[in-house]
């Protein structure tokens, strides 16, 4: 079963455009939900988290908003950059449970032409 | 530097052989981590270790073991390696077992022939 479900699989966007992608999930204990960016033969790294107390968190370009009643997350990418074509993950976990088992979604593969 | 390291890159082996992966995170942290990404880039966590104390084992075949020597250590050994173990193997870690944020490592990418 796909606890954290991620939309759309590939996206393209042109430079100076607005990328949005979508997550949902099942788990309510789920309370912390960060977005990973990854770029071709590199690990994933941390690009902005969120926790289910808020529902909406921005660094610079990029801003996060989270749904509770529907379960919902996004990641919205204002003024996208060829530098920002990557795949991103959205994750979800259960903080503070006594272990750590993050579920990641499937990954969006977004590119953005200049 | 401060960051997670992995050795090998690139490892390309035939089936049955044994593989051993090297991962080392100079951050200080008391939790480091295996996942297995495979070629649609789906991310499944494979191990978790807590001050070398194995704290999540996912439901991996047991030709899969993990190997830590310090708490900044965390070896990832396959016995016998199959054509679907093929994947990039990440390692990562985080400050403690009720934290946030994840550090992963480039990855070593696996081929099995």
């Amino acid at each position: 079963q796909q606890q954290v479900r991620q939309s759309p699989q590939s996206l393209t966007v042109w430079e100076g455009g607005t990328t949005v992608l979508t997550c949902s999930y099942e788990d309510s204990t789920f309370n912390y939900f960060p977005w990973y960016q990854q770029f071709p033969g590199e690990g994933p790294a941390l690009l902005i988290s969120i926790l289910s107390v808020s529902d909406k968190k921005e660094d610079g370009r990029f801003t996060t908003f989270f749904n509770k009643r529907e379960k919902k997350l996004s990641l919205h990418i204002i003024d996208s950059q060829p530098g920002d074509s990557a795949t991103y993950f959205c994750a979800a976990s259960p903080l503070n449970t006594g272990y750590q088992n993050f579920y990641f979604g499937k990954g969006t593969s977004l590119t953005v032409i200049p | 530097e401060t960051a997670v390291f992995q050795t090998p890159n690139y490892h390309v082996t035939q089936v049955g052989n044994e593989v051993s992966f090297n991962c080392k995170q100079t951050l200080g942290h008391d939790t480091m981590y295996w996942y297995k990404q495979d070629s649609k880039k789906l991310l499944k966590i494979m191990f978790s270790y807590n001050n070398k104390q194995l704290i999540v084992n996912e439901t991996v075949p047991r030709r899969f073991s993990p190997q830590s020597s310090d708490k900044a250590h965390l070896n990832l050994r396959i016995k016998s390696v199959e054509p679907e173990d093929s994947a990039v193997y990440l390692c990562a870690s985080s400050p403690d077992i009720n934290q946030d944020t994840q550090y992963f490592g480039p990855g070593t990418r696996l081929l099995v022939l």
